[in-house]
C-alpha cells in the first residue's frame, strides 16, 4: 500500500509568516505533486516534481516555492503567508509509468 | 471554459436507486480518464480508471465517449456508504499532470 504522509493536519499561521508543509512517501515514486483545494474551484496544481532537485510550476505557483532534496520528501513553502492562501493543501505521488496519483491526508491551513 | 466540467450537485437519492453523473472535458488530446472519490474532510482516492470500451467494477460502471468528449459514472443499487464527492479527472497526452473537475456531491438517503 502506498503511504503518503503530511506533516500537519491543521495549521494556523499569521499573515507574513513563512510556512513549511512537508510531504513524505514510502513507495519510491518519482513524481510528487502539491495541490490546493477550495470550495467551488476543485483541486488546482501548485507545483510538481519528477525527480530529486527538479521542479515544475503548475497552474497557480504564485506565492509558493518547493523543495525536493530527497526522493521521498517534497516540501511546499509559503514565503510570506497571506489570507488568500487559507486552503486545504494536498500532496500526491505517482510512479513513472502510471497516471494514478495517491494523496496524503491533507493539511488545512488557516492564515489569520 | 473549464478543462473538466462537472455538475456540482448536490444529488440526493434514496438508498437502492441508480444514479449517474456526467463529466465533459475540453481537450481532445486527453488520453487517460479517471473517477476519484473524496469523502468529507478526507483525501481523494482512485475509484476507477475509465477505458474506451467502458468498464465495470461491481455496482460501478464507467463509460467514455471520445467523440462527444464526456465521461460518465453509473452507480447501481446505491448504498449509504456511497455518499461522497466524485471527481472526474483527465490526463492530457504528453503532460504528466492530472486535471480535476470540481466534483459532484452525492448523498444517499435512507
Amino acid at each position: 500500500d502506498v503511504k503518503v504522509t503530511q506533516s500537519s493536519r491543521y495549521l494556523v499561521k499569521r499573515t507574513g509568516e513563512k510556512v513549511f508543509l512537508e510531504c513524505v512517501q514510502d513507495m519510491d515514486h518519482e513524481n510528487m505533486f502539491w495541490y490546493r483545494q477550495d470550495p467551488g474551484l476543485g483541486l488546482r496544481l501548485i507545483y510538481f516534481s519528477y525527480d530529486v532537485k527538479m521542479k515544475e510550476k503548475g497552474d497557480i505557483p504564485e506565492g509558493y516555492s518547493v523543495s525536493r532534496e530527497k526522493k521521498e520528501r517534497f516540501s511546499l513553502i509559503l514565503e510570506s503567508a497571506s489570507t488568500n492562501q487559507t486552503s486545504m493543501y494536498l500532496c500526491a505521488t505517482a510512479g513513472t509509468y502510471t497516471d494514478t496519483q495517491y494523496f496524503g491526508p491533507g493539511t488545512r491551513l488557516t492564515v489569520l | 471554459r473549464k478543462e473538466v466540467e462537472q455538475d456540482p450537485g448536490p444529488f440526493n437519492v434514496p438508498e437502492g436507486a441508480t444514479v449517474a453523473f456526467n463529466c465533459t472535458y475540453s481537450n481532445s488530446a486527453s488520453q487517460s480518464f479517471f473517477w476519484y472519490r473524496q469523502d468529507c474532510r478526507k483525501e481523494p482516492k482512485l475509484l476507477m480508471s475509465v477505458y474506451s470500451s467502458g468498464n465495470e467494477d461491481g455496482r460501478f460502471t464507467a463509460q467514455l465517449n471520445r467523440a462527444s468528449q464526456y465521461i460518465s459514472l453509473l452507480i447501481r443499487d446505491s448504498k449509504l456508504s456511497d455518499s461522497a464527492t466524485y471527481l472526474c479527472v483527465v490526463n492530457i497526452q504528453g503532460a504528466q499532470k492530472l486535471v480535476f473537475g470540481q466534483g459532484t456531491r452525492l448523498t444517499i438517503n435512507p
